[in-house]
C-alpha cells in the first residue's frame, strides 16, 4: 500500500473550514484514498473515501488533485466536536492485498472558539 | 443504540495473568476485525473474521493472542501470560460485505488494558 503523509498537527477556528491534506506520491491507479478520524477515547470514524473523483457526503468534502498524488479533507463549517486525530490511509479494493486498515499517526485537528 | 459493542471497557491485569475481551459486531456484519492502539499511535491489524472463518492474522498476533468468533456473531479475544507490553487499547471492528468499497469498518469503543 501507498505511504502517506499527514501534518502531525492543525488548528482551525469554529465555523471556519478545516482543510487537512494529505500526500500520497506513490499511489497507484487501483488505490482508494480512505479517511478516518478518531475523537478522544473513541474508535475510529469512517469519513468518505474516493478513487479519482471529488466525493462529499454529509460530513467532510474530499478533493483530490488530477495526478492523485495528494488529497485534501474538507469539514466545511468546523465545530468543538470535530476535534480529533484524522487518518488518511491509501488502500488497493477490498481482497486485492489482504483486509486490514493500515493507520498512520494520523494529523490532529484542534478546533477552539 | 446498533453499534459495535466491547466488554469490559478498562480491564487491569497483573503480569502473567490470562484476560479475555469480547466484541457484539453490528447485527448484520458478517466481517470482524481487531486492532491494537498504544498511545500516541495509529491502531494496528491483529486479525479478522469473516462469518466463523479467521482468514487473517497479523505477525503482531503471537501465540499468546488467540481468537475466536465460534457462531459468526460476537467474538472474543484472548490474552495468555499477559506482559507489560501488552497494555494497549484493542478496538474491534465490523463491516457488511461490500460497503463502500470494503474499507467502511465501524469501530467500537474499544477496551483498555493495563499490565502491572
Amino acid at each position: 500500500d501507498a505511504k502517506t503523509t499527514q501534518p502531525p498537527s492543525m488548528d482551525c477556528a469554529e465555523g471556519r473550514a478545516a482543510n487537512l491534506p494529505c500526500n500520497h506520491s506513490t499511489i497507484s491507479g487501483n488505490e482508494y484514498v480512505y479517511w478516518y478520524r478518531q475523537i478522544h477515547s473513541q474508535g475510529p470514524q469512517y469519513i468518505i473515501h474516493g478513487l479519482k473523483n471529488n466525493e462529499t457526503n454529509e460530513m467532510a468534502s474530499l478533493i483530490i488533485t488530477e495526478d492523485r498524488k495528494s488529497s485534501t479533507l474538507i469539514l466545511p463549517h468546523a465545530t468543538l466536536r470535530d476535534t480529533a486525530v484524522y487518518y488518511c490511509i491509501v488502500r488497493v479494493a477490498w481482497g486485492e492485498a489482504g483486509t486490514a486498515l493500515i493507520f498512520g499517526k494520523g494529523t490532529t485537528l484542534s478546533v477552539s472558539s | 443504540d446498533t453499534g459495535v459493542s466491547q466488554d469490559p471497557r478498562h480491564k487491569i491485569t497483573k503480569r502473567g495473568q490470562n484476560v479475555t475481551f469480547r466484541c457484539d459486531p453490528i447485527s448484520e456484519h458478517n466481517r470482524l476485525y481487531w486492532y491494537r492502539q498504544t498511545l500516541g499511535q495509529g491502531p494496528e491489524f491483529l486479525t479478522y473474521f469473516q462469518n466463523e472463518a479467521q482468514l487473517e492474522k497479523s505477525r503482531l498476533l503471537s501465540n499468546r493472542f488467540s481468537a475466536e468468533r465460534p457462531k459468526g456473531s460476537f467474538s472474543t479475544l484472548e490474552i495468555q501470560r499477559t506482559e507489560q507490553g501488552d497494555s494497549a487499547m484493542y478496538l474491534c471492528a465490523s463491516s457488511v460485505e461490500g460497503g463502500r468499497g470494503g474499507y467502511e469498518q465501524y469501530f467500537g469503543p474499544g477496551t483498555r488494558l493495563t499490565v502491572t
